[in-house]
């Protein structure tokens, strides 16, 4: 039972364009949700996060949104730069605090 | 000012040996993750331990696997008897309280990884 799914295996952009990588949960007890990203023979990185309660969270060129009705959050990167390029793996923290759930990742590619 | 460690970073073993994987969290964090990453997929949850206490091992195969976070040194992941599917990348966390409780944001802090190969 997958819990976090990351539909898209891969994604390619040009560099200074928009990446967006989508995530979709089943679990409505999930208190937050987090996007980490990983660099090969590396361990994952947190990037940026957001409460279940909120809809949008920005940083930088990051920004996450929440939609709770679809169960669908998105991490938008703008501009894309190809140092960006990396797994992006999208989490689940359940509302124990105890344990995050990831997705299988998505691969992003950024060309110059 | 280190992060979490891991070690060893890479370790190869024949079938039917031991794996011990070593992990110490980051100073000041009193809470341990355990996650496997199988090629080609996501990270998933094994166990999570306080110090001299399984918290949650419900990621854990029920056979052969094994985590300790003693009051003093590392924390350790055993696998016994390894078996070609156990060949992984083995992935620690810590944060200073359980996730979520730590900070606003529930981060977990990650080591680098241990890459078992079984032959």
């Amino acid at each position: 039972d997958q819990q976090v799914k990351q539909n898209s295996p891969s994604l390619s952009v040009q560099e200074g364009r928009i990446s967006i990588l989508n995530c979709d949960y089943t679990n409505s007890m999930f208190d937050y949700f987090l996007w980490y990203k990983k660099y090969p023979a590396e361990g994952p990185t947190f990037l940026i996060s957001i409460s279940s309660i909120k809809d949008k969270n920005e940083d930088g060129r990051f920004t996450v949104f929440l939609n709770k009705s679809a169960k669908h959050l998105s991490l938008h990167i703008v501009p894309s730069q190809p140092g960006d390029s990396a797994v992006y793996f999208c989490a689940g923290l359940n509302n124990a605090g105890n344990m995050l759930t990831f997705g299988g990742g998505t691969r992003l590619m950024v060309k110059p | 000012n280190a992060g979490v460690m891991q070690n060893p970073r890479h370790l190869v073993r024949r079938r039917g040996q031991e794996a011990r994987l070593r992990c110490s969290p980051m100073k000041g964090h009193s809470h341990v993750y355990w996650y496997r990453q199988l090629p080609e997929e996501g990270l998933k949850f094994m166990v999570y331990l306080q110090k001299e206490n399984i918290i949650d091992e419900s990621g854990m195969p029920k056979e052969r696997f094994s985590a300790e976070f003693p009051k003093e040194g590392p924390s350790i992941l055993r696998i016994q008897q390894v078996v070609r599917g156990d060949s992984a990348a083995y992935f620690c966390a810590s944060s200073p309280l359980p996730s979520g409780r730590a900070s606003t944001t529930g981060e977990l802090f990650f080591g680098e990884g241990s890459r078992l190969t079984v032959l």
